[in-house]
């Protein structure tokens, strides 16, 4: 059965700090990776997608890692401004059984500070 | 439209009572997913639609929860007899099977709460 865990909890940085988020998994069958932010009160935005094949995705200050064989992903955000404020999850998709469903972490909280 | 969108966005019910949530996945989605996220549980798995074939019903709770979609669009996640602890915002997702690699966006959400 898979299960993700994220750390830290919560993280509290200086604006313009880069900073990483951490994400582990304990079954390496997975499909792909994929990291949300969620707003306060908020649904989830996907941020990123990593298929299984890759190793990496970025975009604009952000980048995914993905590592198989050691179960982790890891997020980075460059130069963090306040508006990078939110809560941080990321999730794994399986093969095989309930394939496509997500199961997620618990996320971290990210607050930046002016 | 652009998004997944679902309503009520709130629902406030008593003990007891039945309530229906409803999801507009995005148009041309075939894949439509149910979550729920619970303090201090995080989001946890529901109900998944892929086409015409058998909903994976596996993360279901009890058999108070059901949920159906209709000609492949439209869903509704029926919970009877609610309880407190059903209190939660429930969220769905949608996603293609082509070129996307199951990339799933998500709705805003209804918040949930069983007097």
């Amino acid at each position: 059965k898979q299960e993700v865990t994220q750390i830290p909890a919560a993280l509290s940085v200086p604006e313009g700090e880069n900073l990483v988020l951490n994400c582990s998994f304990t079954d390496s069958a997975i499909y792909n990776l994929q990291w949300f932010r969620q707003d306060p009160g908020k649904g989830l935005t996907s941020l990123l997608l990593i298929q299984s094949s890759q190793r990496e995705q970025t975009s604009g200050r952000l980048n995914a890692s993905l590592d198989k064989s050691s179960g982790r992903s890891t997020l980075y955000i460059a130069a963090s401004q306040p508006g990078d404020s939110a809560t941080y999850l990321c999730a794994a998709s399986n093969y095989g059984g309930s394939q496509g469903n997500l199961i997620f972490g618990k996320g971290t909280k990210l607050s930046v500070k002016p | 439209g652009a998004g997944v969108s679902q309503s009520p966005s709130n629902k406030v019910t008593e003990k007891g009572k039945d309530v229906e949530l409803r999801c507009d996945p995005i148009s041309g989605h075939t894949a439509l997913y149910w979550y729920r996220q619970s303090l201090g549980q995080g989001l946890e798995f529901l109900i998944y639609f892929q086409g015409n074939s058998a909903p994976d019903k596996s993360g279901l709770p009890s058999d108070r929860f059901s949920a159906e979609r209709t000609g492949g669009s439209v869903s509704t996640l029926t919970i009877q007899r609610t309880q407190q602890e059903d209190s939660a915002v429930y969220l769905c997702a949608s996603s293609s099977s082509r070129g996307t690699y199951n990339e799933q966006f998500f709705g805003p959400g209804t918040r949930l709460t069983v007097l």
